[in-house]
C-alpha cells in the first residue's frame, strides 16, 4: 500500500443512516485533512488533524464528525445526512507545517437518498 | 467575493498546441502559490508551487505569479492527451489552510 488510501469508494446512504469513512496515509505525515468537493464548487476544507489533535473546524455541520486515533488513520462518522451533502469526500495528509503539498486519497463518492 | 476565481471551462484544445490556465485571488497577503492537477475519478496531486511573483518551470510546465494584479497562470507547452484533467489554483489563506478555485477542465484532442 501506497500514498493515501480511503474506503469506500463509493457510499450511498439514506438519511437516517449512520456510516463511516476511512482514510489511512502510509507516508509517514503528521496532518490529514478532509475535504468536501462538490460539482461546480471549490474544495471545501471541512477538518484539519494536527499530530492527531483537531486545528480546524471549518463550521461544519455536527452530523459530520471527525475521528484521529492515531497519525496514520481518520474517519468521518456520517449522521443523518441531508441530499445536499452528496459529494466526493477527500483524505489529505500533509508533512510540511504550511500545509502546502497535500498528498490527496482518491475520494467516497457520497449519495444521500 | 470568492478568495480565488478560476474560470471552469471546459477548455479543449488540439494536441501540441499551448495551453494557459488562469486564476485570480482576493488578498494581497497571499504568498504560496499552487496548481494542483486532478484526473477523472482520483484526488488532486500536486503540480507545482510557486513563492510570491515570478516564474517556475518544469518541464513543460509553467507558472506564473503576478502579485500586482493578483493574477496567477499555468501554461503547458506541447499538450498531449495525458494532459486532460481538471486543473486547480489553490493559496495558502492560513496556517494549513489552502484555498482552491473551482478548477478548470482541459480536454487535449489527438
Amino acid at each position: 500500500e501506497t500514498g493515501v488510501t480511503q474506503t469506500p469508494r463509493h457510499l450511498v446512504m439514506g438519511m437516517t443512516n449512520k456510516k463511516s469513512l476511512k482514510c489511512e496515509q502510509h507516508l509517514g505525515h503528521n496532518a490529514m485533512y478532509w475535504y468536501k468537493q462538490s460539482a461546480k464548487k471549490p474544495l471545501e476544507l471541512m477538518f484539519v488533524y494536527s499530530l492527531e489533535e483537531r486545528v480546524e473546524n471549518n463550521s461544519v455541520p455536527s452530523r459530520f464528525s471527525p475521528e484521529c486515533p492515531n497519525s496514520s488513520h481518520l474517519f468521518l462518522h456520517l449522521h443523518t445526512l441531508q441530499p445536499e451533502d452528496s459529494a466526493l469526500y477527500l483524505c489529505a495528509s500533509s508533512q510540511d507545517p504550511g500545509g502546502k503539498k497535500l498528498f490527496f486519497g482518491s475520494g467516497t463518492q457520497l449519495s444521500v437518498l | 467575493q470568492k478568495e480565488v476565481e478560476q474560470d471552469p471551462g471546459p477548455l479543449s484544445v488540439p494536441e501540441g498546441a499551448i495551453v494557459s490556465l488562469n486564476c485570480t485571488y482576493s488578498n494581497s497577503a497571499f504568498q504560496y502559490f499552487m496548481w494542483y492537477r486532478q484526473y477523472s475519478r482520483k484526488g488532486p496531486e500536486l503540480l507545482m508551487y510557486t513563492y510570491s511573483s515570478g516564474n517556475k518551470e518544469d518541464g513543460r510546465f509553467t507558472a506564473q505569479v503576478d502579485k500586482s494584479s493578483k493574477y496567477i497562470s499555468l501554461f503547458i507547452r506541447d499538450s498531449q492527451p495525458s494532459d486532460s484533467a481538471t486543473y486547480l489554483c489553490a493559496t495558502i489563506q492560513g496556517a494549513q489552510k489552502l484555498v482552491f478555485g473551482q478548477g478548470t477542465r482541459l480536454t487535449i484532442n489527438p
